[in-house]
């Protein structure tokens, strides 16, 4: 079956670097996308990655190994609006997307 | 980007009445548009998947004549939840994949604002 793990929460400090990870087993792969969630809010885009290797963009950077089915998501200089959900989700062959269960990030000051 | 807009953000209705929704591309076309659900807490789980001029396409476990979905254009997909009970309160969120709109092609999704349904 196809599965996305990732830690349920983590707890970071403000102005902190914190990494969240993500690992997958999907049938296919057409790249992997992190979001951001804030509660009540939908999803908005943070990265995709369908290379290996590192993406940088801004506070955030994302990083891709497809032989190790294992990517994380670093955030740099923590703020508190950083406060959220962060979904990673791959893009099956089918183009489908597989969602992982979400890591909720709490910052504390 | 894309923009996808929802409406209604928010819906308030009685046991057994019907609620629909609307998903819109604002400045792309979608042939494709993806329904999903959120539980509290929970992360996305898809419905089904709207297609222009088809059938959509229903996930295991989601009733089909009690979610209906009509792509009428290549804009527009409706969720019609249909004698709703308060399990089906939830939020409800749709996206549609970003064509030449996103800076991935068809790969990004860009999502709806979403619409919280409560169900009393």
């Amino acid at each position: 079956g196809q599965n996305i793990d990732q830690p349920t929460e983590m707890t970071a400090t403000e102005g902190a670097i914190v990494q969240i990870n993500c690992t997958y087993q999907t049938s296919g792969f057409n790249g992997l996308f992190w979001y951001q969630q804030h509660a009540g809010e939908a999803p908005t885009f943070l990265s995709y990655n369908v290379l290996d290797g590192l993406e940088e963009k801004g506070r955030f950077s994302s990083f891709l190994s497809r032989s190790k089915g294992y990517s994380y998501l670093l955030l740099k200089e923590l703020q508190m609006k950083d406060s959220a959900s962060y979904l990673c989700a791959v893009m099956d062959s089918n183009y489908q997307l597989i969602w992982g269960a979400g890591t909720k990030l709490i910052i504390k000051p | 980007g894309a923009v996808v807009s929802q409406h209604p953000s928010w819906v308030i209705c009685k046991s057994g009445t019907s609620v629909k929704i609307e998903c819109r591309s604002l400045d792309f076309q979608a042939t494709t548009m993806f329904w999903y659900r959120q539980f509290p807490k929970q992360s996305l789980m898809l419905m089904a998947t709207s297609n222009e001029g088809s059938k959509a396409t229903y996930e295991q476990g989601v009733e089909k004549d009690k979610f209906l979905i009509n792509h009428a254009s290549l804009t527009l997909s409706t969720l019609t939840v249909t004698s709703a009970h308060p399990e089906d309160s939830s939020f409800y969120i749709c996206s549609a994949p970003g064509g030449s709109g996103g800076a991935h092609g068809r790969n990004e999704q860009f999502f709806g604002p979403g619409t919280r349904l409560t169900v009393l």
